[in-house]
């Protein structure tokens, strides 16, 4: 059975205070990993896909990192507006859905 | 584009009432989910479907029915409603099952 495991549950950080979540998986044959962020009574939105180990994707303070067994979300120089729940899921090579993580919930303080 | 539209937004039952939560898109994706999600948890898929006329179950489809006519909704039946099945309710949908999943605002369902 697919496992995607997110540590830490919470991070509380600092305006400034760079961090990484992560995201360890175990698929059997991993198609792609997602990042989403999902504000406090909101849907999910769409951060980044990443489908083979080395990759790497950027979108303003945020960057994303794929190793064979778990992914990196890199939050650098973090401002308040970057506080949420960050979820990750996988999809596998025969399936045609995403398993989600139970997410990390980031609050960055001013 | 109005994207993955839900309603309703909010909604209290009673213990053995029936309801169906409506999901449109507009975006003519082939896939659709629902999932549903606990208080500081992720998401677990209900069902899915990956066209009209084929639906699939998910993780936890006890308790939930769907159909699907057209490509642009897909609506999740409770039939018998269970306090277990307070949540947060969000379908989604993607062109296809390795791309991106684009979500709904969601329905926030109580069962008392």
């Amino acid at each position: 059975e697919d496992q995607v495991t997110q540590s830490p549950e919470a991070l509380r950080l600092q305006e400034g205070e760079s961090s990484s979540l992560n995201c360890s998986y175990t698929v059997s044959g991993l198609r792609g990993l997602f990042w989403y962020r999902q504000d406090p009574g909101k849907g999910p939105e769409f951060l980044f896909t990443l489908y083979s180990a080395g990759e790497e994707k950027e979108k303003e303070r945020l960057k994303a990192t794929l190793t064979k067994k778990e992914s990196f979300l890199h939050i650098t120089a973090p401002k308040p507006e970057d506080s949420a729940t960050y979820l990750c899921a996988v999809t596998e090579a025969a399936g045609n859905k995403l398993t989600f993580g139970g997410g990390t919930r980031v609050l960055v303080k001013p | 584009n109005a994207g993955v539209t839900q309603t309703p937004k909010f909604r209290i039952l009673k213990i053995g009432q029936s309801m169906t939560l409506q999901c449109t898109q507009d975006m003519n994706h082939n896939y659709m989910y629902w999932y549903r999600q606990d208080p500081g948890m992720g998401l677990k898929l209900i069902y899915y479907s990956v066209g009209a006329g084929i639906t699939d179950k998910g993780e936890v489809p006890n308790g939930y029915n769907v159909s699907r006519s057209t490509t642009e909704d897909f609506p999740l039946r409770l039939e018998l409603a269970a306090p277990s099945q307070t949540s947060v309710y969000f379908c989604a949908s993607s062109y296809d099952s390795q791309m991106e999943q684009f979500f709904g605002p969601g329905t926030r369902l109580t069962v008392l």
